[in-house]
């Protein structure tokens, strides 16, 4: 079975500061790993995603994220916080093919309130 | 032009009633599905459809149908709402099973 797990319910930096939101992963097989934002009152958007390509996947609005397999990570990283920045944010993996099935089921950290202070 | 869009965008309905929220796609993509994200925000899978094909069904009560008449729309009907059933249900779609998926905006359903 696959999980995952966000370590920090909040995360909170200063404008321009570093931003480094924690995930970390478990599957039976190769993941699809994906980072979503989601703003309020609306549905997620996808930040980036990890296909077994490049380990160092860059995505929207500046965001970029590494896979690491010998930590089960994917952290999601960001060198200078803005303002518009603040939501919350998702981990998610696919598993991909399983015993030649496909399952297209993502499943879901329980996600990382990101405040950024002026 | 919206990729993935769902109505109503709110539903506030009573106890035992029963209801629809539709979802429909224009990105051409073969799968769709529906999740539950609940008051703590957690985000859960109930179904998925491939080709209108169900692939998915995660132990959701049976009052949950969903139907899809074809490939662009995904529909799902809800019988005999309950108090647990209030959350935000998120219509999503996909090129194929296992890529990125797109969301809709949401529906926030609440049974009072």
């Amino acid at each position: 079975a696959q999980s995952v797990t966000q370590l920090g319910s909040h995360v909170s930096v200063s404008e321009g500061a570093l931003v480094l939101l924690r995930c970390n992963y478990s599957s039976s097989v190769p993941p699809y790993l994906f980072w979503y934002v989601q703003y309020p009152n609306q549905g997620l958007q996808l930040l980036l995603k990890y296909t077994s390509a490049a380990t160092l996947v860059k995505g929207i609005n500046g965001f970029e994220a590494e896979f690491k397999k010998s930590e089960t990570s994917f952290h999601l990283t960001k060198p200078s916080a803005h303002m518009s920045d603040a939501a919350e944010y998702f981990c998610a993996v696919n598993p991909g093919v399983i015993g030649g099935t496909s399952y297209g089921k993502l499943t879901f950290g329980q996600g990382t309130i990101l405040t950024v202070h002026p | 032009d919206t990729a993935v869009s769902q109505t109503p965008k709110y539903l506030v309905t009573q106890m035992g009633n029963d209801k629809s929220i539709k979802c429909e796609q224009n990105l051409g993509h073969d799968t769709m599905y529906w999740y539950k994200q609940d008051s703590k925000k957690f985000l859960k899978i109930m179904f998925s459809y491939n080709n209108k094909e169900l692939i998915i069904n995660e132990t959701v009560p049976n009052r949950f149908s969903p139907k899809s008449p074809d490939k662009a729309h995904l529909n799902l009907h809800i019988n005999s709402l309950e108090l647990g059933d209030s959350a935000v249900y998120f219509c999503a779609s996909s090129q194929v099973l296992n890529t990125e998926a797109f969301f809709g905006q949401g529906t926030r359903l609440t049974v009072v």
